[in-house]
């Protein structure tokens, strides 16, 4: 079984700070690293899907990167915004089985106005 | 609009009593997934389907049963074998089997065990 660990568990924030959060995985087991964001009542929303060693992701505010030898994934967020509250999930696609995925308990985000 | 429609949304259950939770989609995708999530935890695969008529354990398949007749429903039984079936359930889609994209999720059902 595969152990995925995010932390911290959960952080707050005051808007216009930056964040980021950890994901751990065993670097044995890899084919790709998912992250998504899960905004309350609504469904989880992919961010990123990193494969290579070193990749560097991005979209608006929020970056990824990625260290498949060491086994770590860091997710970034600048100038956090209230509407950036939400939980941020990572799973690890441990082979060619796609859509099966490993997820880590999540970082629960609070960003205070 | 294209997404998938989890039914119903909440729901309780005495003891002893199977219950069928809904998948439905409209976008097309070939895999279809499900989920579990229990406080604390990352979600656990259950069963999933890569194409139509063919589905497979995934890590937590006990006490679930799934079908998989028609390529936008992917249904859940939740049986009264299942030990400890209060929990949040994701159905989730990949657009086909060799895909390396994203998961696209539905909104979940909450499943309460009295």
């Amino acid at each position: 079984i595969l152990n995925v660990e995010q932390s911290p568990q959960s952080l707050h924030v005051q808007e216009g700070d930056s964040t980021n959060f950890t994901c751990s995985f065993p670097s044995s087991n890899f084919y790709a690293l998912h992250w998504y964001r899960w905004e309350t009542a609504k469904s989880p929303e992919a961010l990123f899907v990193m494969t290579l060693n070193g990749d560097e992701k991005k979209k608006g505010r929020i970056s990824a990167t990625l260290n498949t030898k060491e086994g770590y994934s860091y997710l970034y967020i600048k100038g956090s915004q209230p509407e950036d509250s939400a939980t941020y999930l990572c799973a690890l696609q441990g082979g060619t089985s796609y859509g099966k995925l490993t997820f880590g308990q999540g970082t629960i985000l609070t960003v205070h106005p | 609009d294209g997404g998938i429609t989890q039914s119903p949304k909440y729901l309780f259950r005495k003891e002893g009593q199977n219950v069928t939770l809904s998948c439905e989609q409209n976008l097309n995708h070939d895999a279809m997934y499900w989920y579990r999530q229990d406080p604390g935890q990352g979600l656990r695969l259950i069963y999933y389907s890569q194409i139509v008529n063919d589905f497979q354990k995934g890590d937590i398949a006990e006490g679930y049963s799934v079908s998989r007749e028609k390529k936008e429903s992917f249904p859940l039984t939740v049986t009264s074998a299942q030990k400890n079936p209060t929990a949040f359930y994701l159905c989730a889609t990949l657009p086909g089997p060799t895909n390396t994209g994203e998961l696209f999720f539905g909104e979940g059902s909450r499943l309460t065990v009295l």
